[in-house]
């Protein structure tokens, strides 16, 4: 298993250019999540998704749009990126647990680290 | 509201123990995670707890759990160059019908000769 993978690693935009980030996982996870992480603010939740075709907001959506495709691939855009969008981004991905109650490990994928100038 | 929080460093010498400590606001969290985040990577599940316990030991990896204060504990015991990392404190959160992990801002462990 490759687990949860990203794509690209590395990227830089100019202020204004769109992008989309790619993130698959072969665990047949029905959660996937979007973080960004910036220095002394660990990670935020920017959108998740409960499975094909649904999606939500999470802490930090502003900015970004999100679509899941055939369940195990969850892409992340940015329409017009801005500076303040410079950041690591991570995608993880987790089983369903039923109500509150449930254990929730996630799988992180390695990340993408994007500069916005 | 939700929220997680934990210095954000520690420094330790070779051989000894590293405490990380971390509080919580969400009395209703069933399960309190330890992730480890190594330079350049994701963050990986390092150990959990379950609310109903107030101590979880794995090898070097102990984890305590206070209710009453709401606070958790990772204490590693003979740290080693390998342990410098990131780690990341999370309580379980459900929001909205959905199982959501809350991060504190983790704490940057150094382990020195």
């Amino acid at each position: 298993n490759a687990g949860v993978t990203q794509t690209p690693k590395f990227r830089v935009l100019k202020t204004g250019q769109s992008m989309t980030l790619l993130c698959a996982q072969d665990m047949n996870h029905e959660y996937m999540y979007w973080y960004r992480q910036d220095p002394g603010m660990g990670l935020r939740l920017i959108h998740y998704s409960v499975g094909e075709g649904t999606t939500a907001k999470g802490e930090v959506p502003d900015g970004y749009n999100v679509s899941r495709l055939k369940n195990q691939n969850f892409l992340l855009g940015l329409e017009s990126a801005a500076p303040s969008q410079t950041s690591v981004y991570f995608c993880a991905s987790s089983f369903w647990t039923s109500g509150g109650t449930g254990y929730n490990e996630q799988f992180f994928g390695p990340g993408t680290r994007l500069t916005v100038l | 509201g939700e929220d997680v929080e934990q210095s954000l460093f520690l420094s330790v010498r070779e051989g000894d123990s590293s405490v990380i400590n971390c509080t919580y606001t969400d009395s209703s969290s069933t399960y309190l995670y330890w992730y480890k985040q190594e330079p350049g990577a994701g963050l990986q599940l390092l150990t959990y707890i379950f609310s109903n316990m107030d101590m979880k030991q794995d090898q070097r990896l102990t984890v305590l759990l206070n209710k009453k204060d709401k606070h958790l504990s990772l204490r590693i015991a003979d740290t080693q160059t390998g342990d410098s990392a990131i780690y990341f404190c999370a309580e379980s959160a459900f929001s909205g019908g959905y199982n959501k992990l809350i991060f504190g801002a983790g704490t940057r462990l150094a382990v020195h000769p």
